[in-house]
């Protein structure tokens, strides 16, 4: 079935550093993409997402492109701030299945420390 | 601007003992999800509806019953707690006319089974 591997945590930056969370995945079809957030206590939010490939998705200076030839959608962002600190996801959708459901990575913790 | 409502927010069961969950969207979503998160394991489904009056088994159903009476409301049912159980349940919801993958997550659940 559909998987989707991410890199373990957690990550500890200093404020002002590069990030990349890796993430790959195993898909029949030609699923879509998914970056999600979740904030401590809170549920998870949709940070960015990719249709199809080569796409680049990209919100609050994260971006993250798909990448048929390497199964990949790595995240990255130039310079992260505390306020960046919460748990990553990244999930991919089940065309053709009828559910309209996401399958999940397993999630990566990322600390960024003044 | 409620989105996906979840209650209780927390609750503590002992083992044998049975409780519902409710979830409420107000988005007009025909599709609704129930996951759980556990450590180091992502999300994973446990039941899904595509409109009201349907459900259907995701990956990890057992233990677990469902129901969609109201096309806003999808009750997840525990007949009979188990430690295994113990989790942070998450409802989600998805359904305007383009399906554009993105599931609207409510705060969350965690349910402790003594």
């Amino acid at each position: 079935g559909d998987s989707v591997t991410q890199m373990e945590g957690p990550v500890t930056l200093s404020e002002e550093a590069f990030l990349t969370i890796n993430c790959t995945y195993t898909a029949t079809g030609y699923p879509s993409l998914f970056w999600y957030v979740q904030y401590p206590g809170e549920g998870l939010q949709l940070l960015l997402k990719a249709t199809k490939a080569d796409d680049k998705g990209s919100n609050k200076g994260f971006e993250a492109t798909y990448r048929k030839e390497t199964t990949s959608f790595h995240l990255e962002k130039g310079s992260v701030q505390v306020s960046d600190s919460a748990v990553y996801f990244c999930a991919l959708s089940d065309p053709g299945t009828g559910r309209r459901a996401l399958t999940f990575g397993s999630g990566t913790r990322l600390q960024v420390q003044p | 601007n409620a989105g996906v409502t979840q209650t209780p927010k927390f609750r503590v069961l002992k083992t044998g003992q049975s409780m519902t969950l409710l979830c409420a969207q107000d988005m007009n979503h025909e599709y609704m999800y129930w996951y759980r998160q556990d450590p180091g394991m992502g999300l994973r489904l446990i039941h899904y509806s595509v409109g009201e009056g349907t459900t259907a088994k995701g990956e990890v159903p057992d233990g677990y019953n469902v129901s969609r009476l109201k096309k806003q409301n999808f009750l997840l049912g525990l007949e009979s707690a188990a430690p295994s159980q113990t989790s942070v349940y998450f409802c989600a919801s998805n359904g305007g006319r383009e399906n554009t993958g993105e599931l609207f997550f409510g705060e969350g659940s965690r349910l402790t089974v003594l």
